[in-house]
């Protein structure tokens, strides 16, 4: 049940582009995404439900595809900040609360 | 308002041994999930519960196990350890599960000798 996530690792120059990929192989019900920094704890950046919904938060979107049951995390114009781990956390239908994450890409982002 | 807290931040026990780790929630937070981290394997789920009942198990031995009291301060508890269970456990709130931001404690260290 845990979703697998892509690439594993990705490094950037300061300013460009990136996407994270996240899919299942069941149906479901929302993605979160979490970013984890060194020796920090897990820190929520967005939630999508069933629907399609696109989020945003400042320069990082996301969009949630429910017919693949797939999910992309936009990072645009990246800062030296956004490095980190990044989590995606899948709840599958039917299945009761459980969140259940990916294995998390590495980004690092270079100045 | 106070973030989450687990105690202790780091513990060290012996193959064999039993351990209990400790979260408080944040205040009006009724969901407490607990996950085991480590290197290569992501945050692996281990259970949530809500207002004292366990909803979810995740795929780990029955050496593993929790509980959640009515102030919805949570415990997990380890029985006879192994060296694998050697984790970062991290415990997480939020304010109903479903649909509801997790907000992560910073999690206690166990290092099984």
């Amino acid at each position: 049940q845990q979703p697998v996530q892509s690439p594993q690792a990705v490094i950037l120059r300061e300013g460009e582009d990136a996407v994270i990929n996240c899919s299942s192989s069941k149906a479901l019900y929302s993605v979160h995404w979490y970013r984890q920094k060194h020796g920090e704890a897990p820190v929520f950046l967005m939630i999508l439900l069933k629907g399609g919904e696109q989020k945003g938060h400042e320069k990082i979107s996301a969009s949630f595809n429910e017919k693949k049951q797939q999910s992309s995390l936009y990072l645009t114009a990246s800062q030296l900040s956004y490095s980190g781990t990044y989590f995606c956390g899948t709840e599958i239908q039917n299945s009761g609360y459980a969140l259940n994450f990916g294995k998390g890409t590495s980004l690092l982002v270079t100045p | 308002k106070a973030g989450v807290t687990q105690t202790p931040r780091y513990l060290i026990k012996t193959r064999g041994q039993q351990v209990t780790l400790s979260c408080s929630p944040i205040s009006g937070h009724r969901s407490v999930s607990w996950y085991q981290q480590t290197p290569g394997q992501g945050l692996q789920f281990l259970f949530e519960y809500f207002s004292e009942t366990q909803r979810n198990k995740g795929n780990f031995p029955g050496r593993f196990s929790g509980r959640q009291f009515s102030n919805s301060r949570s415990e997990m508890n380890v029985s006879t350890l192994e060296l694998g269970d050697s984790a970062l456990y991290l415990c997480a709130s939020s304010e109903d599960g479903r649909n509801s931001p997790l907000h992560f404690g910073n999690g206690t260290r166990l290092t099984v000798t």
